[in-house]
């Protein structure tokens, strides 16, 4: 099935470092959401995007829509242990659309924190 | 408020035999969607319901089949269970909107193996 295209597929840092992870899409999405997946656990909500151009922030997250809605940025700042896990971006289409509702999943952003 | 609550946390099926799997979603949300997910894979989505009726579906075979009951909660039914069926099946519970697409909170999961 159809995936967004996540990079980079695995990231390996020191604590304290800051994290980028980009997401893009062939499609235009109206939602943008980033999740964290610890190992056999579901995806936990991050952050969601409304509007192209937004930029929002949860503590040392922070994620931003980009202008053509078909991308999407995720920065964590001064990573910490607690951080390392799976991070996925999911869009979605527009509401009232044939594929309302559907998430489409990139393949994962791995992220392993050294102490 | 107890959020997203699946069960089994894990099951063990044979080829050919049929499994189902069972979702609550989180207090106040009305939309149930389920997506497999594969070992390094992000999740893919199988369908959604809303007000009992199935409102979207993926890329995937009539032996994957679902049903929504009355007080929102939802079942997955898988017939005929091949070797690839095995996953992680993550249910997803959201708020329709008309007009306004929300986020979708994850319950924990099913790991299903087929052998």
């Amino acid at each position: 099935g159809q995936q967004l295209n996540q990079s980079p597929q695995s990231m390996f840092i020191q604590e304290g470092e800051d994290v980028s992870m980009n997401c893009t899409s062939s499609s235009i999405f109206n939602t943008w959401l980033w999740y964290k997946q610890d190992p056999g656990e579901g995806p936990v909500l991050l952050i969601a995007l409304y509007k192209a151009g937004e930029l929002t922030s949860n503590g040392r997250l922070t994620a931003q829509f980009g202008i053509t809605r078909k991308d999407s940025f995720l920065n964590i700042s001064a990573s910490i242990p607690s951080d390392v896990g799976i991070y996925f971006c999911a869009g979605q289409p527009l509401a009232g659309g044939t594929s309302y509702g559907k998430l489409t999943f990139g393949q994962g952003t791995i992220l392993t924190v050294h102490p | 408020d107890a959020g997203v609550t699946q069960s089994p946390t894990h099951l063990i099926k044979t080829r050919g035999q049929q499994v189902t799997l069972r979702c609550s979603p989180k207090s106040g949300h009305d939309t149930v969607s389920w997506y497999q997910q594969a070992l390094g894979q992000g999740p893919q989505f199988i369908f959604q319901y809303y007000e009992e009726e199935e409102r979207q579906r993926g890329n995937f075979p009539d032996r994957f089949s679902g049903h929504q009951f009355p007080n929102y909660s939802s079942e997955l039914n898988v017939n005929a269970l091949l070797l690839g069926d095995s996953a992680l099946y993550l249910c997803a519970s959201s708020f329709w909107g008309l007009s306004v697409v929300y986020e979708q909170y994850f319950g924990p999961g099913t790991r299903l193996t087929v052998t």
